[in-house]
């Protein structure tokens, strides 16, 4: 099926390790997105990419870095996790077309520092 | 800079009952507004948005929402809950010059009792 893969679905992390999260998209979306959820804040954005080849800090960029790979590829790296960033990790896509903005989410990505 | 604000981040009804779920939006510029519905341990689903064009605007579900400039809300209604309804809304803004990225309010549960 068309849309947004996450990879992994679930992750345990220990405080200082590193790791990354994948994400791919099929749709020829130019711009992709990393949001990280938690309870009663919503969706925050962390990084997003307007196009392949650039990248720019969201709201809640520190602890994290990210890499356009490709046009379809979206990767989210933590390169020291904390407890603070125990969270429930999305990766969306996007066009924007004369109907406006049409965003295609992926199912997320559960991460546990402890 | 754009934000929303969801009022309650609980909203409990009766199966059969309208269902009202409250966003209003801060934005300088003509705002993309969205609702969108997360089911527990899923991703995120577009119910409805609204561009440019008419005001009042019929997503998935039976849901519907009214952009209201003036008062400056985009509120979310159903006439008559059903139990499948239960899950978490989001409501959230966009806008042309924005780069597509997409600015969440924090989420109202919703409840559905029997």
């Amino acid at each position: 099926n068309a849309g947004v893969t996450q990879t992994p679905k679930f992750q345990v992390l220990k405080t200082g390790q590193s790791m990354t999260l994948q994400c791919a998209q099929d749709m020829n979306h130019n711009s992709m997105y990393w949001y990280r959820q938690d309870p009663g804040m919503g969706l925050r954005l962390i990084y997003y990419s307007a196009s392949e080849g650039t990248t720019d800090k969201g709201e809640v960029p520190n602890g994290y870095n990210v890499s356009r790979l490709n046009k379809r590829e979206f990767s989210l790296r933590l390169e020291s996790a904390a407890p603070s960033q125990t969270s429930v990790y999305f990766c969306a896509s996007s066009e924007i077309g004369w109907e406006g903005l049409g965003y295609t989410f992926g199912s997320g990505t559960r991460l546990t520092v402890v | 800079a754009q934000s929303v604000t969801q009022l309650g981040s609980h909203v409990s009804v009766s199966e059969g009952a309208l269902v009202l779920l409250r966003c209003n939006y801060s934005s300088s510029v003509p705002p993309y507004l969205f609702w969108y519905v997360q089911y527990p341990n899923q991703g995120l689903q577009l119910l409805l948005k609204y561009t440019t064009g008419a005001t009042l605007v019929k997503g998935i579900n039976g849901f519907e929402a009214e952009f209201k400039k003036s008062e400056t809300s985009f509120h979310l209604t159903k006439p008559s809950a059903h139990m499948s309804d239960a899950a978490e809304y989001f409501c959230a803004v966009s806008s042309y010059n924005q780069g597509g990225k997409l600015i969440f309010g924090q989420g109202t549960e919703l409840s559905v009792k029997p």
